[in-house]
């Protein structure tokens, strides 16, 4: 079975750039898609961008674009998400999640253990 | 402000059964799939259903999934302690481009 395990917490300055991994086990990083999440300190789940199996390439939600890339190496089944440009709004855990559905009729499981970022 | 209006809260005591909201438009909920997520303090979101009313593998048949026009609901029956989380509705919205949350609602045990 998938298992999601992402790296630990970090805290940057404002203005920085933080980069979260999410190694995949049980399965391959090409037979899954990958998305990442985030959830501000007491607040709801936020959707980032993912990768969308029927475009062929990686979608991101409009806020986030122009601030956010996310890559894969597939040679090591490890995920990423870069945000640069950090500023105290950022502050957030970052999840990422894994599905093998198509994006648009989505669903996310497993879940990483999420990353806690913390701009300061 | 998400475009999936889910109650705040709901609550009840154990053993009974609580039903979650999770109201939409065209745009998202009555043109895609709905999954549902239960997320216990302190820890990553769980799938609890999905394509509206399918339940992955180990989710126990106490909850349930449903959906009709623009609209979903989770039901949730004999609520024991363990089930005091927060749960979030999500689906695509093509209006946005996007896959959307609920703002979640907490689950309460009395």
């Amino acid at each position: 079975q998938v298992q999601l395990v992402q790296s630990g917490g970090e805290v940057k300055k404002p203005g920085a750039s933080v980069k979260v991994s999410c190694k995949v086990s049980g399965y391959t990083l090409p037979e899954l898609s990958i998305h990442w999440v985030r959830q501000a300190p007491g607040k709801g789940l936020q959707w980032m961008g993912g990768f969308d199996p029927e475009e062929g390439e990686t979608i991101y939600a409009q806020k986030f674009q122009g601030r956010v890339t996310m890559t894969e190496d597939t040679s090591s089944d490890t995920a990423y998400m870069e945000l640069s440009s950090l500023r105290s709004e950022d502050t957030a855990v970052y999840y990422c999640a894994a599905t093998t559905a198509m994006l648009r009729g989505s669903w996310f499981d497993p879940w990483g253990q999420g990353s806690l970022v913390t701009v300061s | 402000q998400s475009v999936l209006t889910q109650p705040p809260s709901v609550s009840a005591a154990p053993g009974q059964k609580v039903t979650i909201s999770c109201s939409g438009s065209s745009s998202n909920i009555g043109n895609y799939y709905v999954s549902w997520y239960q997320q216990l303090p302190g820890t990553a979101p769980k799938l609890l259903i999905y394509d509206n009313n399918k339940r992955p593998s180990g989710i126990p048949d106490r909850f349930s999934g449903s959906k009709s026009g623009t609209s979903a609901t989770l039901g949730i029956t004999g609520l024991q302690t363990g089930d005091e989380a927060d749960y979030y509705c999500g689906t695509w919205d093509s209006s946005l481009s996007a896959y959307v949350f609920g703002a979640g609602t907490k689950v309460t045990v009395l």
